[in-house]
């Protein structure tokens, strides 16, 4: 299984709900990431696990809370989010260590916050 | 800090025509440059990265350390290259890496 899967493909949210993305893989990697990704613009960074534990937190609010509960999985939880954080949600993963291993990546989340 | 710059945004050519995507880069060490495509409704992946020195769906890169880039070329561009590609960058050994901001290309039949 060569593949990261994303649930769900869409969510919609209001601004006082708490929601969670799931990512899962099963390529045997223990670097996991998420990213965010906005119209037209590159992804951006978010939060990097390895080994399961938090190695890099890009100064994201703390409304975006990661977990990484096995080497498998990766959540993310939403919690009273505004409008300006709908965006496309990409999860990743890759070997730990140098960075020329490559990161595979999930299909998204569109997730749009009304 | 490390940064990835891509000057164009759209770059259209015809089809059998040469292809370059430019990109250039700012780090202060040695960084690691790759190349993501993202075609239309399918999700981003490595196309290819500059330590392997392959080439991939006839695509190659070289990185030139004294003009800091790692520009994207193919002698003959195909309809089905029309995507959006992204440079990245990755240093220190991090798994950090940064992307440029993508440059989409086109391929006119």
């Amino acid at each position: 299984d060569t593949e990261v899967t994303q649930t769900p493909k869409h969510l919609v949210m209001g601004m006082t709900n708490k929601k969670s993305l799931k990512c899962e893989q099963h390529m045997g990697h223990r670097a996991m990431y998420w990213y965010k990704q906005k119209a037209k613009k590159p992804p951006e960074l978010m939060f990097v696990y390895s080994y399961e534990k938090l190695s890099i937190n890009e100064s994201v609010p703390s409304r975006f809370s990661p977990e990484c509960p096995n080497s498998s999985l990766l959540n993310l939880h939403l919690h009273a989010l505004q409008p300006e954080d709908s965006a496309l949600y990409l999860c990743a993963s890759s070997q730990p260590g140098q960075g020329t291993y490559e990161q595979y990546f999930g299909p998204g989340t569109r997730l749009t916050v009304t | 800090a490390q940064r990835v710059t891509q000057p164009e945004k759209l770059l259209s050519v015809f089809k059998g025509a040469p292809v370059e995507l430019k990109c250039n880069y700012s780090y202060s060490g040695s960084p690691e440059l790759f190349w993501y495509v993202q075609y239309s409704r399918q999700r981003l992946q490595l196309l290819l990265r500059h330590i392997s020195r392959e080439s991939i769906k006839g695509f190659t890169a070289d990185l030139n350390k004294g003009e800091t880039s790692f520009h994207l070329k193919k002698p003959f561009a195909q309809e089905e290259d029309s995507a959006m590609y992204y440079c990245a960058l990755s240093a220190g050994g991090y798994q950090k890496v940064t992307f440029g901001t993508g440059t989409k290309l086109q391929v006119i039949p």
